[in-house]
């Protein structure tokens, strides 16, 4: 099976701009995850999404929002740009069976806001 | 506010030695934990699981051991190679939690 891919790999934007992260979860997944990565902050959970439906989301500004398609596919988008928002945006896609599941990782988009 | 930790951020291992890597976690309704391995410019790569209702459990050269009365979860690498140079990062969740929430993270050097 193909893993969790994620497009683009890299992104550079400037301050005020906004983004679009895209996220394809691993063939049969119906959740998807998205983290950011940073070096101060470590791993934080942004939002989970299941069924085009977003079931828990993490202490993050409204600027940070996601959507989940029919297929699963996944898009988070984050408004008016921050330096702070220089980051590795990691998806997540799981099975969802059982309560608790593996979530298994794409590898990340490295976005830089200057 | 709960959270799962890490106790040591670097691990130096000689070649061929085992080596063992420490969390520490403190929400008690924490269900399912994992260990993850993520090597330079990659995402987080599945290492193994394990579930409350265990103490133990091995993969291939990997043990993780949970310890619920002190909150305690570790991960025990055998016959540590290099390839086995990353950083780990334990997680937990809880049932119906839908998110995981991570260590800081223990960088593991492993010295030729």
């Amino acid at each position: 099976k193909a893993g969790v891919t994620q497009t683009p790999r890299y992104l550079i934007k400037t301050r005020g701009q906004q983004v679009t992260l895209s996220c394809s979860p691993i063939s049969g997944h119906r959740s998807v995850s998205w983290y950011q990565q940073t070096p101060g902050q470590g791993l934080q959970f942004l939002f989970e999404y299941f069924s085009e439906t977003q079931r828990n989301k993490g202490n993050f500004p409204g600027r940070f929002s996601g959507r989940q398609f029919s297929n699963s596919r996944s898009e988070m988008n984050v408004s008016t740009l921050e330096l702070g928002d220089s980051a590795l945006y990691l998806c997540a896609s799981s099975s969802s069976v059982g309560g608790v599941e593996t979530q298994y990782f794409g590898p990340g988009t490295r976005l830089l806001v200057l | 506010g709960e959270s799962v930790g890490l106790h040591l951020p670097t691990l130096s291992v000689q070649e061929g030695d085992n080596s063992i890597i420490n969390c520490a976690y403190s929400n008690s309704a924490s269900d399912y934990f994992i260990w993850y391995k993520q090597e330079s410019g990659k995402g987080p790569q599945f290492i193994i699981d394990i579930r409350s209702n265990m103490d133990k459990r091995q993969g291939q050269r990997v043990t993780v051991l949970l310890n619920k009365t002190v909150k305690h979860l570790s991960l025990q690498i055998a016959a540590t190679q290099p390839g086995d140079s990353a950083v780990y990062f334990c997680a937990e969740n809880g049932i119906y939690d839908y998110k995981l929430s991570f260590g800081a993270g223990t960088t593991v050097t492993v010295r030729a």
